[in-house]
């Protein structure tokens, strides 16, 4: 069975620009999570879909992240524009949420460098 | 909101020793426990859970971790390790009901394999 899937793996980038990634989960899997990860941190939840809706996005800081979800499969996360303080790794998880004990599988993950 | 506590930032191990990470949460029901392990550049790798039930869960890699509701903890075994062990390691808790879905990560314990 594939796992998560994420690219770039690697990014680097100026400040100020525009940067997107893109993950696609685990087949079946109907709820997504992206997180983000600081150095020498745990992850930290940034949005959560479940299928098509982002039903918590309440750490997403709005001013200059967005996400989407088409179709309920393939998500991407954009920065626009990238500050220094955003370079991390963004985790993406996949998981099925319907019987109550539920697991999340982890990606790769992208490491963004800003520059 | 529940909280997870890893007390050892670094851990340095011989190969072949036993090895013992410690984990601590803050929930207030019967949590959902996970721990995952993340190499180098890598995601996360799930390494065993704990939903309910039998309070000592297996995981691969000849892991185990025994949940103790007494002392709100939820350690991580492993009679041997390996050079391969070497990695950062990751406990979290997860309510998964009523719609709070969110994973809690702790900081993490750095581990370190020395011949």
């Amino acid at each position: 069975e594939a796992g998560v899937v994420q690219s770039p793996r690697y990014k680097i980038i100026e400040k100020k620009q525009p940067v997107a990634f893109w993950c696609n989960p685990i087949s079946g899997h109907n709820t997504l999570y992206w997180y983000l990860q600081n150095l020498g941190q745990g992850p930290e939840l940034l949005i959560r879909y479940e299928n098509e809706e982002a039903v918590d996005d309440s750490q997403l800081p709005k001013d200059r992240f967005s996400a989407e979800r088409l179709k309920g499969v393939d998500s991407t996360l954009k920065i626009q524009p990238a500050e220094l303080g955003d370079s991390a790794v963004y985790l993406c998880a996949s998981s099925f949420r319907g019987g109550g004990e539920e697991t999340q599988y982890f990606g790769p993950g992208t490491r963004l460098l800003v520059l | 909101a529940q909280s997870v506590t890893q007390p050892d930032i670094h851990i340095t191990v011989s190969e072949g020793a036993s090895l013992e990470l410690r984990c601590n949460y803050s929930y207030g029901a019967t949590p959902y426990l996970f721990w995952y392990v993340q190499s180098p550049g890598q995601g996360l790798q799930l390494l065993l859970k704990y939903f309910s039930g039998d309070t000592l869960v297996q995981g691969i890699k000849g892991f185990e971790a025994e949940f103790k509701r007494s002392q709100s903890s939820f350690n991580l075994r492993k009679p041997s390790v390996h050079w391969s062990d070497a990695a950062e390691y990751f406990c979290a808790v997860g309510p998964f009901n009523f719609g709070n879905e969110k994973l809690t990560f702790g900081t993490g314990t750095r581990l370190t394999i020395i011949p």
